[in-house]
């Protein structure tokens, strides 16, 4: 069965400095790639998604990811943070017509 | 468009009753699924639905029903309610089922069992 890992649990960072969070997950064939937000009392909202074609992706607030598909991985990045990107974040995978497989989350906690 | 929404937002039952979540999705969405978030388990996939027929279905015990209906609202169901099943329950539409799919949710119905 898929699985998703998100390695970071829990990141604290200052403000203006970069983020990165990892996703890896298990399934070696096509798959379709999402990272999901969901800020304090709201509801999971899109960050970016990866279908096909650049590897590097590019979602709403700054946020980007990129897809090795050697590493089977889709990591999220962002250079400079900013208070309001405290939040939880999830990895999800998709694979064909199945449903979405989340990652434990990644909460993230920025310091003003 | 209006986004995802769910009803009741909290509910508070009692072991051993049953309960019914609603949800409705972004109007033209067909394919309606569902979460389970806990803090321990995180995101579960409960089922999926498209055109009123079941199309995916998680490893969730039979307690665990739902059903869509023709203007593609969809509700679930939780018969002889246990502690653990105490979560927030998410329902996410999509355009339609399948790859390349975008899923957008609800805000949750949070359960309480006591």
């Amino acid at each position: 069965a898929q699985s998703v890992s998100q390695h970071n649990h829990h990141v604290i960072l200052s403000e203006a400095a970069s983020l990165e969070l990892g996703c890896n997950y298990s399934y070696g064939g096509t798959v379709n790639l999402f990272w999901y937000v969901q800020y304090p009392g709201q509801h999971l909202q899109l960050l970016l998604k990866y279908f096909s074609g650049d590897p590097l992706v590019k979602g709403i607030k700054g946020f980007e990811a990129e897809f090795i598909k050697s590493k089977f991985s889709f990591n999220l990045r962002k250079p400079s943070v900013q208070w309001s990107d405290t939040a939880e974040y999830f990895c999800a995978v998709m694979e064909g017509r199945r449903a979405l497989t989340f990652g434990s989350g990644t909460r993230l906690q920025v310091q003003p | 468009k209006a986004g995802v929404t769910q009803t009741p937002r909290y509910l508070i039952k009692t072991r051993g009753q049953q309960v019914t979540l609603s949800c409705s999705p972004i109007s033209g969405h067909r394919s309606v699924s569902w979460y389970q978030q806990t803090p321990g388990q995180g995101l579960q996939f409960l089922f999926e639905y498209f055109s009123e027929t079941q199309r995916n279905k998680g490893n969730f015990p039979g307690r665990f029903s739902g059903r869509q209906f023709s203007n593609s609202r969809s509700e679930m169901n939780v018969s002889t309610l246990e502690l653990g099943d105490s979560a927030l329950y998410l329902c996410a539409s999509s355009a339609t089922q399948g790859t390349h799919n975008e899923q957008f949710f609800g805000p949750g119905t949070r359960l309480t069992v006591l």
